[in-house]
């Protein structure tokens, strides 16, 4: 069955310009999390959705991210004004249901920020 | 203080060794344990799931929990070249975000 599926898989953005990374989950998936992954480093924590409804933006490192699950399938990570230092993987996860659920991640998106 | 520690390793065996896995917490309220393994340039994948101390076994694989000692342990018995990946721990309390170690890069020589 399909898996969690991410694009782009890589995105080079110069400076200052707004980025858009998408995360489609598993079919049936209700939770949806955002991960940023710095080499040789585990995933850090960014946000997270139950269906629609975002429960937890506290990993969010400035207002300059968001994110948005609008129908409770596919979400959007948005990063404003990008910087240097906002170069990562950007990792979505999925889980059936409920917080402490296993997670199935997505292969990623190599954002750089040149 | 870090929520979780692993050592990075690199850690280096045989093929048919055992091998060790390990990770330390500080939060006595985290109660789900995964262990991932992720191989180079791909996304993290869910090995091991487990929920209460004791041990939980899956093949070869075999995870390991001490609350008490705040200790989790994953075990690859029979060591595959295969098996050469990096490893990372996870944890959470209920209702929390999951908190990852930074991995350990094993590699096991043919």
């Amino acid at each position: 069955g399909a898996g969690v599926s991410q694009s782009p898989r890589y995105k080079v953005t110069k400076r200052g310009q707004d980025v858009a990374l998408r995360c489609d989950p598993i079919s049936g998936h209700v939770s949806l999390y955002w991960y940023r992954q710095a080499l040789g480093q585990g995933p850090e924590f960014l946000t997270y959705f139950n269906y629609e409804a975002q429960q937890d933006k506290s990993g969010l490192p400035n207002d300059r991210f968001s994110a948005e699950r609008p129908e409770g399938s596919i979400s959007t990570l948005t990063i404003q004004r990008t910087e240097q230092r906002d170069s990562a993987m950007y990792r979505c996860a999925s889980s059936l249901g409920g917080r402490s659920d296993e997670q199935y991640f997505g292969p990623g998106t190599r954002l750089t920020v040149t | 203080q870090k929520e979780v520690e692993q050592d990075p390793g690199p850690l280096s065996v045989p093929e048919g060794a055992i091998v060790s896995l390990n990770c330390t917490y500080s939060n006595s309220a985290f109660q789900y344990f995964m262990w991932y393994r992720q191989y180079s340039r791909k996304g993290p994948e869910l090995l091991m799931y487990t929920y209460s101390s004791g041990n939980k076994e899956d093949g070869r694989f075999t995870a390991q929990v001490d609350k008490s000692s705040k200790y989790i342990s994953l075990f690859i018995r029979d060591s595959q070249p295969s098996d050469s990946a990096t490893y990372l721990c996870a944890m959470s309390a209920p209702g929390n975000q999951f908190y990852f170690g930074t991995g350990t890069s094993l590699t096991v020589i043919p």
